[in-house]
């Protein structure tokens, strides 16, 4: 079974900084997406950013981006210029992929509540 | 608004007592999902639907627990003689499956269940 972890429980930042989340996971699959979610306080949960376990180039999402080490099974995720409308809980996220997406579910980590100060 | 809309918002219940939520998703979506999260936890997978077809269930979701999407539409998930460890967060997510589509899962706000 394929597992997330998140280790970070809290994170801090100072408003225009840069703050790196971490996230390990564990499959035994070779095609799969990962994803990072933010869940705003009482608001609902959004995409920030995908990856595709196929495409060896980082995504980016304007002040978003990861760094997907497929071998280490590692994906963080890097906010740089940090704003206040940033802090959340962030979730990073796995799911199968298979040929006719017969498996659709996201299994979630514990997530991240990251802080920003101004 | 045409985003995934979740009812009630709140639920707050006796232990023993049955309750329905529902979810209503984007309206072209065919697949529709349900999570639960807890407190301090990431949400945890329960089901899913293709259209009217439920495809998958998880484990966590025992026989006080149903789900239905009549017709591929809206769906309601009906827990049964509720206990206090029902209390949690209860989120639906729908998504576009399609050979052209990414499937990207877009979620509603989540109904909060407290079980007294």
């Amino acid at each position: 079974a394929q597992t997330v972890t998140q280790s970070q429980p809290e994170m801090s930042v100072q408003e225009a900084e840069t703050v790196t989340l971490s996230c390990t996971y564990d499959t035994s699959e070779s095609d799969y997406y990962l994803f990072w979610y933010k869940q705003p306080p009482s608001r609902q949960m959004i995409l920030v950013i995908r990856q595709e376990a196929y495409k060896q180039q980082n995504a980016t999402e304007n002040r978003f981006s990861v760094n997907f080490q497929k071998a280490a099974k590692s994906f963080s995720l890097k906010i740089s210029d940090s704003q206040l409308g940033d802090a959340a809980m962030y979730f990073c996220a796995y799911r199968s992929w298979k040929y006719g997406g017969a498996t659709n579910k996201l299994i979630f980590g514990t997530g991240t509540l990251l802080a920003v100060q101004p | 608004d045409t985003g995934v809309s979740q009812n009630p918002r709140h639920k707050i219940t006796k232990r023993g007592q049955n309750v329905t939520f529902r979810c209503d998703p984007i309206s072209e979506h065919n697949r529709l999902y349900w999570y639960r999260q807890t407190l301090g936890q990431g949400p945890e997978f329960l089901t899913y639907f293709q259209n009217e077809a439920q495809l998958e269930k998880s484990r966590l979701l025992s026989d006080r627990f149903s789900a239905e999407r009549p017709k591929g539409s809206f769906s309601t998930l009906e827990i049964q003689r509720t206990e206090q460890g029902d209390s949690a967060m209860y989120l639906c997510a729908s998504s576009l499956a399609g050979q052209r589509s990414y499937n990207e899962q877009f979620f509603g706000p989540g109904t909060r269940l407290t079980v007294l």
